[in-house]
């Protein structure tokens, strides 16, 4: 499972609350991805890091802030949280030679 | 922006049957990876090609890169129960991936 793992694992919450999710790496990989996934539809880029405190946006960046203050560590945080960022959160990490992207368990959010 | 596309988006077939999905794009990639992903669960890989027309075999899953890097498919030889879920494909250029939207399978016995 390439040592991830995502807190919380589900979480309700209601619109206008701030929402922050973590993802947590054993292995010192420096590429970290966060990516959110809706019924159906494959997985799209949030944001992702390349290194500490170096982050970049990705496809679907409108809403989201990301953190990333030591290497294992990747934050994704919602200011205010809006009914349409309900979905499944996953984060990932690049390894590998072929630099493949491999998945945590993800993160279940509702956004009442 | 690159796109991925999949087909079928949904495929429901018998156990035993053998079955083939693609994933399309006009963009090159430079490499490419298949995940499986079930339900409540993150995508796991499966496999990952990296040179033109180069074929993976996984017991009786067979992959193919196409020969421009554009494409691939996935064939599966007498598909059984196990093999239900989402199949995507992700295309990967300069440390970023693109995904594709996904082929649910489902395989009843």
């Amino acid at each position: 499972d390439a040592g991830i793992t995502q807190s919380p694992r589900h979480k309700v919450t209601e619109t206008g609350t701030p929402v922050t999710l973590r993802c947590h790496q054993t292995e010192n990989h420096r590429y970290m991805y966060w990516y959110r996934q809706d019924p159906g539809h494959g997985l799209r880029l949030i944001h992702y890091s390349y290194g500490v405190k170096d982050t970049d946006k990705g496809e679907v960046s409108d809403g989201y802030s990301v953190s990333r203050s030591k290497t294992e560590d990747f934050l994704l945080t919602l200011e205010s949280a809006t009914s349409s960022q309900t979905s499944v959160y996953f984060c990932a990490i690049l390894a590998g030679a072929s630099d493949t992207q491999y998945f945590g368990p993800g993160t279940r959010l509702t956004v009442l | 922006t690159q796109l991925l596309e999949q087909s079928p988006q949904f495929l429901s077939i018998q156990e035993g049957e053998n079955l083939t999905v693609y994933c399309n794009s006009s963009s090159v990639f430079s490499s490419l990876q298949w995940y499986r992903q079930e339900p409540g669960e993150g995508p796991v890989l499966l496999v990952t090609v990296v040179t033109g027309g180069e074929v993976k075999k996984l017991k009786r899953l067979t992959f193919q890169f196409g020969d421009a890097r554009k494409d691939s498919s996935l064939h599966i030889t007498a598909a059984q129960p196990g093999d239900t879920g989402l199949y995507l494909c992700a295309g990967e250029y300069a440390g970023k991936s693109t995904f594709g939207d996904g082929t649910t399978l489902t395989v009843k016995p």
